[in-house]
């Protein structure tokens, strides 16, 4: 079955500790977004990518970092300066660029501070 | 910037009725306007696109409408079932690379 899978489902983050969060993509999609989403609020995009070795910085990117070495993989590091990381962070993908691709969801990692 | 409004309050049906979602914006028009189900704890799952120059879209017993003149879609459930409960979630690309910006989405439950 085709599909994002993101891993891990839940992590917990201590002070000052760097946390990476993984998304692998089977659908040979050129494009990956990675969002955060908290209580009562829509999808803010952190980071997203339109090709390989590329990326682009979303509305929060603060405290964030990716990498897009690979088509299919499009990690999330969290960083000790994101001063609040208790979210629920969603990974995407689509075909290509442009508000007439439909995206397609990961399951998401819940990240909890210690 | 772009502020999209969806009802944050519940909607609570009684199987078969129809359930009419509600998603209002503030400013410039989509060229895009999608619609997502997310279930608790899950990603969301697309489940309609519509253009601004399209009025409505049907997909089985789901129905987007589009009034760029009101800055409002609808999204409407006909003979809604139990398993529609979910969150409903619009989003809308208002750029030329078309970046998605969500609404925070409307809680669905339906009764038996």
């Amino acid at each position: 079955d085709g599909g994002i899978t993101q891993s891990p489902k839940y992590l917990f983050r201590k002070e000052g500790q760097n946390v990476t969060l993984s998304c692998e993509q089977n659908l040979n999609h050129d494009a990956m977004y990675w969002y955060r989403q908290d209580p009562g609020q829509g999808l803010r995009l952190i980071y997203y990518s339109q090709i390989v070795n590329d990326f682009q910085k979303g509305d929060i990117a603060e405290g964030y970092s990716v990498s897009r070495e690979k088509k299919e993989s499009f990690p999330l590091t969290v960083t000790s300066a994101q001063k609040n990381p208790t979210a629920f962070y969603l990974c995407a993908s689509s075909a290509g660029q442009g508000g007439n691709q439909p995206q397609h969801f990961g399951d998401g990692t819940r990240l909890s501070i210690l | 910037s772009q502020k999209i409004e969806q009802n944050s309050e519940a909607l609570n049906i009684q199987e078969g009725k129809t359930a009419t979602l509600t998603c209002n914006y503030t400013n410039y028009s989509p060229a895009y306007l999608q619609w997502y189900r997310q279930d608790p704890g899950r990603g969301p799952v697309f489940l309609l696109l519509i253009r601004e120059n399209e009025k409505e879209k049907r997909k089985e017993r789901l129905k987007v409408t589009f009034d760029t003149t009101l800055k409002q879609s609808l999204f409407h459930i006909t003979a809604s079932q139990p398993a529609d409960s979910a969150t409903y979630l619009c989003a809308m690309t208002t750029d030329s690379w078309g970046k998605l910006q969500f609404g925070a989405g409307t809680q669905v439950v339906v009764t038996p």
